[in-house]
């Protein structure tokens, strides 16, 4: 079965600081995997998206991602975190192998950037 | 703004009745999700369509939802007999296949309370 785990509810960080947000998951076959940004009431918004080649991925808004096929990770990173990069964060994934697309998410983890 | 829109954006209703709600794609997208997100979770996945054919449901969708995409355009969530288990936030999104993997946008959703 598809899983993703995000172990911290919360990260906290100081502006100007980097900041990684952590992200496991568990698929069957290869993985296709995502980072997603929600603020209060709104939709989730796409960050990015790791496929096949290069191990990181870059994003929307200085964000980027390392996938690590042999920990089974895809933590989110940025170098210099801004008091507007608080929200919530959601990672998610979807098995190479499931033909309905559908996208297995991680159950958040709230960033807060202090200034 | 031509992203994915949902209406309503909240709907309060009593348990034992009827609730429909809207999904407007972006407009070229022929694939649209239907998601639920309770607090303090991530989305979990409802059902698919590509185009006006829905190819996958959820074990989440219980015989009270059903969920229907005429002409392959707007879609319809419809919750029959709401019971108070049913408050969530009901969220869609959609996605275009062209090349390569296509990751899904999603609207701002709607906020359902059976009271």
């Amino acid at each position: 079965a598809q899983s993703v785990a995000q172990p911290e509810d919360q990260v906290n960080v100081a502006e100007g600081n980097p900041l990684t947000v952590k992200c496991t998951y568990s698929v069957s076959g290869n993985p296709y995997l995502f980072w997603y940004v929600q603020y209060p009431n709104r939709g989730l918004q796409f960050l990015l998206k790791y496929i096949t080649g290069d191990n990181l991925v870059k994003g929307s808004y200085g964000f980027e991602a390392e996938f690590n096929k042999s920990q089974t990770s895809f933590h989110l990173k940025k170098p210099s975190a801004l008091v507007s990069d608080s929200a919530l964060y959601f990672c998610a994934v979807r098995d190479m192998m499931d033909s309905s697309y559908k996208l297995i998410f991680g159950s958040g983890t709230r960033l807060l950037v202090r200034p | 703004d031509t992203g994915v829109s949902q209406n309503p954006r909240h709907k309060i209703t009593k348990r034992g009745q009827n609730v429909t709600f809207r999904c407007d794609p972006i407009s070229e997208h022929n694939r649209l999700y239907w998601y639920r997100q309770t607090l303090g979770q991530g989305p979990e996945f409802l059902t698919y369509f590509q185009n006006e054919a829905q190819l996958e449901k959820s074990r989440l969708l219980s015989d009270r939802f059903s969920a229907e995409r005429p002409k392959g355009s707007f879609s319809t969530l419809e919750i029959q007999r709401t019971e108070q288990g049913d408050s969530a936030m009901y969220l869609c999104a959609s996605s275009y296949r062209d090349r390569g993997i296509d990751e899904q946008y999603f609207g701002p959703g709607t906020r359902l309370t059976v009271t």
